[in-house]
């Protein structure tokens, strides 16, 4: 089992509606949680940061976390064509060890 | 803005000669890491350090080295490249004072061809 699993997609979204984008983890220890941000040729930027259970709310991204079923989930409202690229999830902490473990990433395309 | 550079962006060199990869941060943060990127592979991890005495190997540090000069600055070097190390390279920093726990900051990237 990978460490940090992300559906690759990719996952097609209307204009306007909602995309959910998960994240499964390995290590039930793992601390705290990141949703990286990654237009094609550039870097990863961060957009959402989660530690506790439970939702999360900036803007139109809501980051959910339970850690009891060791997985985390980004939604993003009101979908735009500008939100086409694809996300990276980020786990601190996985068997005690104080590094990013990143999943592969989900391909994410808004249609207008 | 305090910032993370990376030098140079773009480089193609040739199979057994030297290069460095250089990155600078005025973020003021103590901890720096070297990734690399393949397509399919995601991000992985080469080297980090958590202040200017301490280096640490990640997932997949043969055929690299590091240097850490001074708290802003962290250096990748391919001793001798090859062309499996055609990648896009990324460094990044944070800041282990506060309580973010490891909220990484990246660079722009280098974008590295072995021919």
């Amino acid at each position: 089992q990978k460490e940090v699993e992300q559906n690759s997609g990719p996952l097609s979204v209307p204009e306007g509606a909602i995309a959910s984008l998960n994240c499964t983890y390995s290590d039930r220890v793992s601390q705290s949680f990141f949703w990286y941000r990654q237009y094609s040729g550039k870097s990863p930027e961060l957009i959402m940061s989660i530690y506790s259970n439970g939702d999360k709310e900036d803007g139109r991204f809501t980051a959910q976390l339970n850690k009891a079923s060791q997985y985390v989930s980004l939604l993003i409202r009101d979908s735009q064509p500008s939100d086409s690229a694809t996300y990276l999830c980020a786990v601190n902490g996985i068997q005690g060890a104080q590094k990013l473990v990143f999943g592969q990433g989900t391909r994410l395309t808004i249609n207008p | 803005d305090a910032d993370v550079t990376q030098t140079p962006r773009n480089r193609i060199t040739k199979t057994g000669k030297r290069i460095m990869l250089e990155c600078s941060q005025t973020k003021g943060h103590d901890r720096m890491y070297w990734y690399r990127q393949d397509p399919g592979l995601g991000l992985r991890l080469i080297y980090y350090s958590f202040d200017v005495k301490d280096i640490n190997k990640g997932e997949i540090s043969d055929g690299y080295s590091v240097s850490r000069q001074a708290q802003a600055k962290f250096s990748l070097s391919l001793e001798s490249a090859i062309p499996n190390q055609t990648a896009l390279y990324f460094c990044a920093t944070s800041d282990h004072s506060t309580t973010r726990y490891n909220e990484q900051f990246f660079g722009p990237g280098t974008r590295l061809t072995v021919l």
